[in-house]
């Protein structure tokens, strides 16, 4: 089974200010791990993944994150928030091989910035 | 290029009532996967199809199918309506050619209400 925690329901930065969104994953082997942002009655896009290589990924909008094997962590991060950036994150991870081939989703965070 | 196209995007049933939705995935995608999303959780796998199959199925009863047709379009159905089916119903796409940690591209959604 793979399981994902977001483990805040509501972030809140003043613009200007770096901002974490936190993710922690539960998958047997390795994980491909996903961020994804959903605005406003709309669809989910994604912003960034980690399928090997690099522990710090980079991707859209100034976003990365960084994954942490040993504390199955996969935090996404942004050095200056932008009003822009709020709306709804959600992590996913999907296990590498075998027969799981769908995205389990986190339950969300809403990321308010603040003007 | 177009996205993934996803229609209705808004629609009202009754309960008891049938319903199918579509999905066009991106240009050059094989493999399509539908998601429910219900307000304020993250997206539930229902189903994922590939060469016109069924692939993989999440934890939803046999009201919910679907189909995949040559062009690689989706359809998902669901028979016997619920008050509780009532959420935003998300199609995904991906290709298989650039392996597992392809990620998958969502369309806008089907908001489906069930009165």
């Amino acid at each position: 089974a793979q399981s994902v925690a977001q483990p805040e329901d509501q972030v809140n930065v003043a613009e200007g200010n770096p901002l974490t969104v936190k993710c922690t994953y539960s998958v047997s082997g390795n994980p491909y791990l996903f961020w994804y942002v959903q605005y406003p009655n709309r669809g989910l896009q994604f912003l960034l993944k980690y399928i090997t290589g690099d522990n710090l990924v980079k991707g859209s909008y100034g976003f990365e994150a960084e994954f942490n094997k040993s504390q199955t962590s996969f935090h996404l991060k942004k050095p200056s928030a932008l009003v822009s950036d709020s709306a709804l994150y959600f992590c996913a991870v999907r296990r590498e091989g075998g027969s799981a081939r769908q995205l389990t989703f986190g339950s969300g965070t809403q990321l308010t910035v603040l003007p | 290029d177009a996205g993934v196209t996803q229609s209705p995007t808004h629609l009202i049933k009754t309960r008891g009532q049938q319903v199918t939705l579509r999905c066009s995935p991106k240009s050059g995608h094989d493999t399509v996967s539908w998601y429910q999303q219900a307000l304020g959780q993250g997206p539930q796998f229902i189903f994922q199809y590939y060469e016109e199959e069924e692939r993989q199925r999440g934890n939803f009863p046999d009201r919910f199918s679907g189909h995949q047709f040559p062009n690689y379009s989706s359809e998902l159905n669901v028979n016997a309506l619920l008050l509780g089916d009532s959420a935003l119903y998300l199609c995904a796409s991906r290709t298989q050619l650039t392996g597992e940690g392809t990620e998958a591209f969502f369309g806008q959604g089907t908001r489906l209400t069930v009165v």
